[in-house]
């Protein structure tokens, strides 16, 4: 069945950098987009970035741009996600998600999450 | 972007009676394609989102019949026709018609 691991979180000071990664089991990585959402403790969810099946077309949400970019490695069937200038307000888990297959489509399996917390 | 509305914020039901949960979107959420991207997601405690519903009423593999989806548009309604103790948690409509994919604000589904 479909396994979605994410490592890489942890405490970083404000201005900081992190790379999260995603690895997934259990489907064809390479055919399929991922998404990266995360969740504040407590709080709702919030998309953050999307990659195409082959790495060709990427988006991210608006507030930020230019600071988070998201890869994929399909030889290691392994999902990126790399964070700088890091804010106290990024401090949420961060969650994989593998999309469905076939045209527009939507997250339909979720990773266990991993927990980003910025602070000094 | 699309706001996404849910209402109540939270369902105190009693076990073995129905439950329902209202959804909103600020636009219509028909794709140019004809299809409606509008999932439902359940979020029990300490675990991560689990996809329930996708395009409105299609439920995904595994999730029990007692959960189904309807709607068209802008409104959209989740029901569970008999909550059961693990369907405690926090659900989620989201929309995947448009980027950047959105969520609604969720509801807690507790029991009485």
């Amino acid at each position: 069945q479909v396994q979605l691991v994410e490592s890489g979180g942890g405490v970083v000071q404000p201005g900081g950098s992190l790379r999260l990664s995603c690895a997934a089991s259990g489907f064809t990585f390479s055919n399929f987009d991922m998404h990266w959402v995360r969740q504040v403790p407590g709080k709702g969810l919030e998309w953050v970035s999307f990659v195409r099946y082959d790495g060709s077309s990427r988006d991210y949400a608006e507030s930020l741009k230019g600071r988070f970019t998201i890869s994929r490695d399909n030889s290691k069937d392994t999902l990126y996600l790399q964070m700088n200038s890091l804010r106290a307000e990024d401090t949420a888990v961060y969650y994989c998600a593998k999309s469905c297959s076939g045209g527009n489509c939507y997250p339909d399996s979720w990773g266990q999450g991993t927990l980003v917390t910025v602070s000094s | 972007d699309i706001v996404m509305t849910q209402t109540p914020l939270s369902s105190p039901v009693t076990l073995g009676q129905p439950a329902s949960i209202s959804c909103r979107s600020s636009q219509s959420l028909v794709h140019s394609d004809g299809n409606t991207y509008l999932s439902w997601l359940q979020q029990r405690p300490g675990q991560p989102p689990r996809l329930l519903i996708y395009k409105i009423s299609n439920r995904f593999s595994g999730v029990p019949d007692r959960f189904s989806g309807s709607g068209a548009g802008t409104d959209f309604t989740l029901k569970i026709s008999r909550v059961e103790a693990e369907d405690v948690g926090v659900y989620y409509c989201m929309q995947a018609t448009q980027f950047p994919l959105t969520f609604g604000g969720g509801t807690k589904v507790e029991i009485k």
